[in-house]
């Protein structure tokens, strides 16, 4: 069965680098989604992507932020600079069609910002 | 007033017991409802779809969704230990219907 895979699982960091984490979305998907939970908190939506470009953001999806999709099958979010409240599981999704909500997610990255 | 309002949970039950999962919402522009069910440190899988009201059935999975009280149910008959998970429900609208609101998530065990 196809699969949303996301490397790596886990991330450590200090506090200002620069992370980038990368999804492969289900081959035949045209949307694609990254989510993020903190630790006991619900999953909350960052960023949609289609057709190469950002369809729409979060408040959370601030300047330090940024999504990309390099070539046909990755798609990355890079946080530019760190910080202790980016420490979350961070979920990447996608979807075959932009309606009807029915997302694919992979397993997630664990960022840990020190 | 939270978007969308689940129970809290914990729910314990025994093997073989109808659990009822909720959720509530404040949206009017909520169209397309999903169960998913995420275990401990994985990512959220879907188990139920609807689109605006009414009731699915899958196997031993029941979604209902009343949009005149803006009211969603899940239904597990005939529980087993291995739907010990977090179950959340998700609503999106018609647009960008892959910018989903989550609820908070309710933990359910079920005993053997």
């Amino acid at each position: 069965e196809p699969e949303v895979t996301q490397t790596p699982s886990h991330q450590v960091t200090q506090m200002g680098q620069e992370v980038i984490l990368r999804c492969v979305p289900i081959s035949n998907h045209l949307y694609f989604y990254w989510y993020r939970q903190i630790l006991g908190q619900k999953v909350e939506f960052l960023v949609s992507f289609y057709n190469n470009e950002i369809s729409e953001k979060s408040e959370i999806f601030d300047d330090q932020f940024s999504v990309e999709r390099p070539d046909g099958s990755n798609f990355t979010l890079k946080i530019r600079s760190t910080k202790l409240e980016d420490s979350a599981m961070y979920f990447c999704a996608s979807s075959e069609r932009g309606t009807g909500g029915k997302l694919f997610f992979g397993s997630g990255t664990q960022l840990s910002v020190l | 007033q939270k978007e969308v309002e689940q129970d809290p949970g914990p729910l314990s039950v025994p093997e073989g017991a109808i659990v009822s999962l909720n959720c509530t919402y404040s949206n009017s522009a909520f169209q397309y409802f999903m169960w998913y069910r995420q275990y401990s440190r994985k990512g959220p899988e879907l188990l139920m779809y609807t689109y605006s009201s009414g009731n699915k059935e899958d196997g031993r999975f029941t979604a209902q969704v009343d949009k005149s009280s803006k009211y969603i149910s899940l239904f597990i008959r005939d529980s087993q230990p291995s739907d010990s998970a977090t179950y959340l429900c998700a609503m999106s609208g018609d647009t960008n219907a892959g910018k989903s609101t989550f609820g908070d998530g309710t933990t359910l065990t079920v005993k053997p």
